[in-house]
């Protein structure tokens, strides 16, 4: 069972345009984070969020952890080539667990 | 170079065999993860050892089974193998079990092809 649902699955765009991913739960996490994965590569780590509407920015990159710790945004500005790859949510302490659960994917694909 | 190992990277074997993925964590950390992403999927939750023991199971199949040796490796086991089975398996590694706010190095995964 996939507790957390990304939306949307897949994204293309031109350079030079803004979007939104999001990342939602009915499960209340004590942190999430945001990863990004290339093709033949491991998820690597973009941001962790641990506040309850914490807002944290990453050059042209914006995360919000939701209000109540269920839900996440990931807003590029500008998307530039770059930034095409697999964009993972993943929540981590729900029910008191130690587990990392990774959300369905978002795949961006930026064209120039 | 994330500074976790995985061997092998690529696997091909026949329904029915068993196959067994190892993972070297990073220098310091603790706990190991393992992970199993289909084509074009997000990642599904095996296993996660701390200094080893078992802290927490995901959707783990009773064909599979994994340990975390005393040096810290881990080792990931998969048995009766089914077409089902080929995907990526990832392994990644962390300072502590937490659940707060751990980074989780990745390594670059074992391609498992199961013909």
């Amino acid at each position: 069972t996939q507790l957390l649902e990304q939306s949307p699955q897949f994204l293309s765009i031109q350079e030079g345009e803004n979007l939104t991913v999001y990342c939602n739960s009915s499960s209340v996490f004590s942190s999430l984070q945001w990863y990004r994965q290339e093709p033949g590569e491991g998820p690597v780590l973009l941001v962790t969020v641990v506040t309850g509407g914490e807002v944290k920015k990453l050059k042209r990159l914006t995360f919000q952890f939701g209000d109540a710790r269920k839900d996440s945004s990931l807003h590029i500005t500008a998307a530039q080539p770059g930034d095409t790859g697999l964009y993972l949510c993943a929540g981590a302490g729900a029910s008191g667990t130690y587990k990392y659960i990774f959300g369905t994917g978002t795949r961006l694909k930026v064209l120039a | 170079d994330s500074g976790v190992t995985q061997t092998p990277k690529h696997l091909i074997t026949a329904t029915g065999q068993r196959v067994t993925l190892r993972c070297s964590p990073r220098s310091g950390d603790l706990s190991v993860y393992w992970y199993q992403q289909s084509l074009d999927q997000g990642l599904q939750f095996l296993i996660q050892y701390y200094n080893g023991e078992e802290r927490a199971k995901g959707n783990i199949l009773e064909r599979f089974s994994a340990q975390q040796f005393p040096d810290l490796h881990s080792e990931l086991n998969l048995s009766s193998l089914e077409l089902g089975d080929s995907a990526l398996y990832f392994c990644a590694s962390s300072v502590d079990p937490g659940p707060g706010a751990n980074v989780l190095t990745f390594g670059a995964g074992s391609r498992l092809t199961v013909l």
